[in-house]
């Protein structure tokens, strides 16, 4: 079936440490895709998005992300996280001909230790 | 304020019984979303509608209904066929394009607890 992968279900870090988040689809075709973020008691929001154009792809708060069409993967990255990225973080893609649909994949909880 | 709303926080209910989750929106979006998170499984769609009195159903429909009479408007019913219906429950909006994608605007969310 397709779908969204993401690998990492828990990564726990120290303050001033990188970050990659895995993520990896298998639709074919062009596809939308998403990086979202829910801090704790916090509504969902986007961190950043890819449509076209530029593969490395800038977000709010200091994350980025590549997309990578080769290897269907759109890997989320922070080069030095704070405590306050703690949250969960999800993946979402908007399969090809479908321009309604967000399929998300599993989410990862980043905690970030002071 | 501009945003999308969601009442109750928290809800619960007695097995058996239906339950309407509310969401409001009044950033004049076109399209409105439910989708149901569960611990490890990410966001999954229920329903979504892209006009009003129109609605489609997502990958999760069985056990729920949806209705779309105002743009403003997408509430969301919990029948009592839905096997697990313990959730949480996000609402969602976006304007309707149609060259790609844009990007959706979450509501706070719903508990729902049915014992």
């Amino acid at each position: 079936a397709q779908s969204v992968s993401q690998h990492n279900h828990h990564v726990i870090l120290s303050e001033a440490a990188s970050l990659e988040l895995g993520c990896n689809y298998s639709y074919g075709g062009t596809v939308n895709l998403f990086w979202y973020v829910q801090y704790p008691g916090q509504h969902l929001q986007l961190l950043l998005k890819y449509f076209s154009g530029d593969p490395l792809v800038k977000g709010i708060k200091g994350f980025e992300a590549e997309f990578i069409k080769s290897k269907f993967s759109f890997n989320l990255r922070k080069p030095s996280v704070q405590w306050s990225d703690t949250a969960e973080y999800f993946c979402a893609v908007n399969p090809p001909s479908n321009t309604g649909k967000l399929i998300f994949g599993q989410g990862t909880t980043l905690q970030v230790k002071p | 304020d501009g945003g999308i709303t969601q009442s109750p926080k928290y809800l619960f209910r007695k097995e058996g019984q239906n339950v309407t989750l509310s969401c409001e929106q009044n950033l004049n979006h076109d399209a409105m979303y439910w989708y149901r998170q569960d611990p490890g499984q990410g966001l999954r769609l229920i329903y979504y509608s892209q006009i009003v009195n129109d609605f489609q159903k997502g990958d999760i429909a069985e056990g729920y209904s949806v209705s779309r009479e105002k743009k403003e408007s997408f509430p969301l019913t919990v029948t009592s066929a839905q096997k697990n219906p313990t959730a949480f429950y996000l609402c969602a909006s976006s304007i309707v394009r149609t060259a790609h994608a844009v990007e959706q605007y979450f509501g706070p969310g719903t508990r729902l607890t049915v014992t």
